[in-house]
């Protein structure tokens, strides 16, 4: 059984901080994606890495794909409070499903 | 373009009822996967069907069923209610399958409570 750990399950900081979310699996997966659930509302898919050591970046967010392929992190400059939300992460391990990760529930306080 | 829509949006139940819930996926989409979200074990991979086929089964029992139709529209079946079911159903369509990295589209959920 594949698991995708997420850290921290959660995290408060103010606005205007820098935070880092972090995936880890102890499987090697060949994609890896990053999606934000607000409240009331299923995820929306932030992001799709599938290359060891890839670098992504989303206006604020800068995402990460280990070189190992075993683990992801997710890095947010200047939090503002539109970032709140469940953060999770999702990947492929081959077998055509999507394993979501424990997430991460983030809020940042104005 | 309509996103996906799932309906009812809540439903509360008694053990030992059955419930169908309806997802309608985007226009174009033939994938729809269905997801159950607790706070204890976060989203957990229920089902995907293809075409009207199911393609992939995550780990639940039989009492979780779901089918597709022609027009790609999906419903999930859950009989004999526990209390351990209440949970978010989400539904999830897409231009092919998931594990082929198409882009998943989820609904707002459905809200089960069972009492």
């Amino acid at each position: 059984t594949q698991l995708l750990e997420q850290s921290p399950q959660f995290l408060s900081i103010q606005e205007g901080e820098n935070l880092t979310v972090y995936c880890n699996s102890s499987s090697v997966f060949s994609s890896l994606q990053w999606y934000r659930q607000e409240p009331g509302e299923g995820p929306v898919l932030l992001v799709t890495v599938v290359t060891g050591g890839e670098v992504k970046k989303l206006k604020r967010l800068t995402f990460q794909f280990g070189d190992a392929r075993k683990d992801s992190s997710l890095h947010i400059t200047a939090a503002q409070p539109g970032d709140t939300g469940l953060y999770l992460c999702a990947a492929n391990f081959g077998n055509e499903k999507l394993t979501f990760g424990t997430g991460t529930r983030l809020t940042i306080i104005p | 373009k309509a996103g996906v829509t799932q309906t009812p949006r809540y439903l509360i139940k008694t053990r030992g009822q059955q419930v169908t819930l309806s997802c309608s996926p985007i226009s174009g989409h033939r994938s729809v996967s269905w997801y159950q979200q607790t706070p204890g074990q976060g989203l957990q991979f229920l089902f995907e069907y293809f075409s009207e086929t199911q393609r992939n089964k995550g780990n639940f029992p039989g009492r979780f069923s779901g089918r597709q139709f022609s027009n790609s529209r999906s419903e999930m079946n859950v009989s004999t209610l526990e209390l351990g079911d209440s949970a978010l159903y989400l539904c999830a369509s897409s231009l092919g399958l998931a594990g082929e990295r198409y882009t998943q589209y989820f609904g707002p959920g459905t809200r089960l409570t069972v009492l």
